[in-house]
């Protein structure tokens, strides 16, 4: 079993639909979750953490649920710049840092 | 502010021959991480540096695989001798400590032949 778990996708969706990604995750010691987004052929680059209480920013919402061991990112109002590819990322201690493979999402016109 | 820089961006060569790829973190940047992505086995922790030194490289695939950061303003990540399953993006990532949020660098093509 991965260490984190992403489902690859891809997720189309039109333009203004709202979307949602989960992300599980083994270690039950993690201490730190993220969310990257890396757009085609170009480095991965952070998107926002991820909160025990959960957090927004703008059209994004990211949860963290420790008893089930698992994070979702939520976008709404889905713009076409949003399509990427978006990484979960797990930190356990320390620098270990594990990304997920990521999940692709193609927003349409 | 420049943020990590990487070279050269791509690189393509023989099998056999030797290959480094080069990276400057951010200034004041002190943990510096070395990562491979390939479409089968996603983002790779290679090596991890902190304050300049090798912290774990448990992810380095092989001994054919080496890293140093003679400084804190420069690493090396250098593969000899090169192998076609080499092929990947790698990328180098820095941050104010281990547990702040890591940038990445563009990335090394490397295509070997």
């Amino acid at each position: 079993r991965k260490e984190v778990e992403q489902d690859p996708g891809p997720f189309n969706v039109p333009e203004g639909a709202t979307v949602a990604f989960n992300c599980t995750y083994s270690n039950s010691a993690s201490q730190s979750f993220f969310w990257y987004r890396q757009d085609c052929r170009k480095e991965p680059k952070l998107l926002m953490s991820v909160y025990s209480s959960g957090n927004e920013d703008g059209r994004f919402t990211a949860q963290l649920n420790r008893a089930s061991q698992y994070i979702s990112l939520l976008i709404r109002d889905s713009k076409l710049s949003d399509s990427a590819t978006y990484l979960c990322v797990v930190r356990t201690g320390g620098f270990k840092t594990i990304f997920g493979a990521g999940t692709r999402l193609f927003v349409k016109a | 502010d420049a943020g990590v820089i990487q070279s050269p961006r791509h690189e393509v060569t023989e099998m056999g021959q030797e290959v480094t790829l080069r990276c400057k973190p951010i200034s004041g940047h002190n943990s510096l991480f070395w990562y491979r992505q390939t479409m089968m086995r996603g983002l790779e922790l290679l090596i991890y540096f902190n304050n300049n030194v090798p912290i774990d490289d448990s992810g380095m695939p092989e001994d054919r695989f080496s890293a140093k950061m003679p400084n804190a303003s420069f690493s090396t990540l250098k593969i000899q001798p090169s192998e076609p399953r080499d092929s990947a993006v790698y990328f180098c990532a820095s941050s104010f400590g281990s547990q702040e949020t890591q940038y990445f660098g563009p990335g090394t093509r490397l295509l070997v032949l």
